[in-house]
């Protein structure tokens, strides 16, 4: 399976604290994507980086790829409240002409005011 | 600009029953991909539309069906429910390869 794997499952923090998640996979990618998840409810898109890229900003949020170890990180800088949710990498593979992607089991972010 | 819309909502049905999910993606996007999150879990893909075809398929019986329209909307049917079922289905839209945008979701519970 190409399914990643994310770690922490839980994590708490305090607001303004940073929060850092991982993620691994197990085959070759072409992107790595980071998804949020509020309450059940459909995911946004984050951030998405490129199998030859190796770091990514946008805004608060920094990702990074390792490709030799299958692996990447998200890093939230000083967290708010509203930061609170569940964050799912996604890996993609190209077959048949056609994309699917397969996420992660999460990590569920509690930032506490 | 809408996003994907999903409807409904929410749905209860009972084992056995059959239900449709329906889907209308991004304005401007043609590709409309399924998805099926469990509780706790993180989304499963179940089968990608483009061109009114089906182009890649998950690991899921046949029970689980889709259709594309002319317009680029999609239905999602599941025959013979299971209480295995109940989850929420996603659909994003996307061009072809490109990035997938998620609508709300459905809620979807079996009893």
């Amino acid at each position: 399976s190409q399914q990643g794997e994310e770690d922490p499952q839980a994590l708490s923090i305090q607001e303004g604290e940073n929060a850092t998640m991982n993620c691994s996979y197990k085959t070759s990618i072409n992107n790595l994507q980071w998804y949020r998840q509020n309450s059940g409810r459909g995911l946004v898109h984050l951030i998405l980086i490129r199998s030859n890229e190796r770091e990514k900003h946008s805004g608060r949020l920094r990702v990074t790829l390792d490709t030799s170890k299958k692996s990447s990180s998200l890093l939230i800088t000083a967290s708010r409240a509203a930061d609170t949710a569940s964050y799912f990498c996604a890996t993609d593979a190209i077959q048949n002409g056609a994309n699917n992607l397969f996420f992660g089991t999460g990590t569920r972010l509690t930032v506490i005011p | 600009d809408a996003g994907v819309t999903q409807s409904p909502t929410h749905l209860i049905k009972t084992r056995g029953q059959q239900v449709t999910l329906r889907c209308s993606p991004k304005s401007g996007h043609d590709t409309v991909s399924w998805y099926q999150q469990a509780l706790g879990q993180g989304p499963q893909f179940i089968f990608q539309y483009y061109e009114e075809e089906e182009r890649q398929r998950g690991n899921f019986p046949d029970r689980f069906s889709g259709h594309q329209f002319p317009n680029y909307s999609s239905e999602l049917n599941v025959n013979a429910l299971l209480l295995g079922d109940s989850a929420l289905y996603l659909c994003a839209s996307s061009l072809p390869l490109g990035e997938q945008f998620f609508g709300p979701g459905t809620r979807l519970t079996v009893l």
